[in-house]
């Protein structure tokens, strides 16, 4: 079974600092790797993805992310954060198999706090 | 373009009792999911809809049921209402072949006493 393990619940960083969230999952087959942003009181909305291909992925609003096979790992990061980062981040993994393409295996997501 | 919309946004239920909740998918997208958020924890998925019919399902009881019209809008079903069930139901659309790309709505958030 497919599981996504998100290694810290929350992440506090002064405004302009580089961060990273970490992310894990462990599949015994391909995977489509996702992350989305939850701000408060607001649906998911993806950042970015990976499907195949380059493993350095580039999202919107400055984030990006690397899949790591050899590690299984999906860390997101962004060089320089604004206040308006502030929200969970959640890490998912899909295998895209059996006509569920939409059934993403999600993370207890990290809180991202950026202080002024 | 109007996105994913939900409705209620907030409603109270008590124990035993059955809620529907409602999905207006994003134009033009023709599959569409509903998630399960309980507080402080990462959506879990409960089924998903591809041209009204069932194609994919969570490790949820039967008495979660939904349905897709043809105009793509879709319910969720929840018969003898646990206190578990409290949480945040998002619903999320996204075109053919968008393999994982949602787009969610603001969800429902359902409270069972």
């Amino acid at each position: 079974a497919q599981s996504v393990t998100q290694l810290d619940s929350q992440v506090p960083v002064f405004e302009e600092a580089p961060v990273e969230l970490r992310c894990n999952y462990s599949s015994s087959v391909s995977v489509y790797l996702f992350w989305y942003v939850q701000y408060p009181n607001q649906g998911l909305q993806l950042l970015l993805k990976y499907l195949s291909g380059s493993t350095l992925v580039k999202g919107i609003n400055g984030f990006e992310a690397e899949f790591n096979k050899s590690q299984t790992s999906f860390h997101l990061r962004k060089p320089s954060v604004h206040i308006s980062d502030t929200a969970e981040y959640f890490c998912a993994v899909s295998d895209g198999y059996g006509g569920a393409t939409n059934k993403l295996i999600f993370g207890t997501g990290t809180l991202l706090a950026v202080q002024p | 373009e109007t996105g994913v919309t939900q409705s209620p946004t907030h409603l109270i239920k008590t124990r035993g009792q059955q809620v529907t909740l409602r999905c207006s998918s994003q134009s033009g997208h023709n599959t569409v999911s509903w998630y399960q958020q309980a507080l402080g924890q990462g959506p879990q998925f409960i089924f998903q809809y591809y041209r009204e019919e069932e194609n994919g399902r969570g490790n949820f009881p039967p008495r979660f049921s939904g349905l897709q019209f043809p105009n793509y809008s879709s319910e969720l079903n929840v018969n003898a209402l646990e206190l578990d069930d409290s949480a945040l139901y998002l619903c999320a659309s996204s075109p053919q072949g968008a393999t994982g790309e949602l787009f969610f709505g603001e969800g429902s958030r359902l409270t069972v006493l």
